[in-house]
């Protein structure tokens, strides 16, 4: 019921943007796209959220593609601590159930 | 400002026994959430309050799981005669709407290990 998919697991270059992708091509109109991220025992971490329109906050940008069946979270300038399990999740606005997927697994290297 | 908090941070229990975790959310957030997370696996969600009531128990994995919440604030997940694939870290998350957009706040979470 994830209905996202991501790739397993990215590299990236310590300093360079890292763009992690995800489809959601079953996306309704109502649902909004989220980022969470959850780092090595920690509980995840909001990260940003977007409905249609591009979205960029002190820690990332997520783009949304036209036709909303597909987005992109960027980091811009990856450092070592970035170095997580990235989900995303689409779901309404109200509260139900929430679901994280797999996720993408993140390497940041030096 | 203080974010959700879970205790125990660690539980070892025998096989068998009853054990309870608690979630403290966030001030004034109407919705909690919980989750269980097996080693190097997803989120797998089990329950959501909506204040004090749980409109959908369907994620709890079986009847020796159990949840409630009381006051709006503080629940407790219960897990009678536990098994060893109860092993897992259990997350709580508490959030309330802004502007019709939720964000979910997690925290630190109960590791459980079933011996």
């Amino acid at each position: 019921d994830a209905k996202t998919t991501q790739p397993p697991s990215m590299d990236c270059a310590e300093g360079r943007a890292a763009n992690l992708p995800c489809n959601h091509s079953t996306i309704s109109g109502n649902e909004y796209v989220y980022w969470y991220r959850q780092i090595h025992s920690q509980g995840p971490q909001y990260i940003i959220h977007g409905l249609k329109n591009n979205e960029t906050n002190e820690m990332a940008s997520l783009i949304i593609t036209e036709d909303r069946k597909s987005s992109t979270l960027i980091l811009p300038h990856a450092t070592l601590r970035d170095t997580a399990v990235y989900y995303c999740i689409v779901r309404e606005y109200n509260f139900n159930k929430f679901y994280f997927g797999s996720g993408t697994k993140l390497n940041v290297k030096p | 400002g203080a974010g959700v908090s879970q205790s125990p941070s660690n539980k070892v229990t025998e096989k068998g026994k009853d054990v309870e975790l608690r979630c403290d959310p966030i001030s004034g957030h109407t919705a909690l959430y919980w989750y269980r997370q097996s080693l190097g696996q997803g989120l797998e969600f089990l329950i959501y309050f909506q204040g004090n009531s749980a409109p959908d128990k369907s994620g709890l994995p079986s009847d020796r799981f159990s949840a409630e919440r009381t006051g709006g604030s503080v629940s407790t997940l219960t897990i009678q005669r536990t098994q060893q694939e109860d092993s897992a870290v259990y997350l709580c998350a508490s959030s309330s709407l802004r502007g019709g957009i939720e964000t979910q706040y997690f925290g630190p979470g109960t590791r459980l290990l079933v011996l």
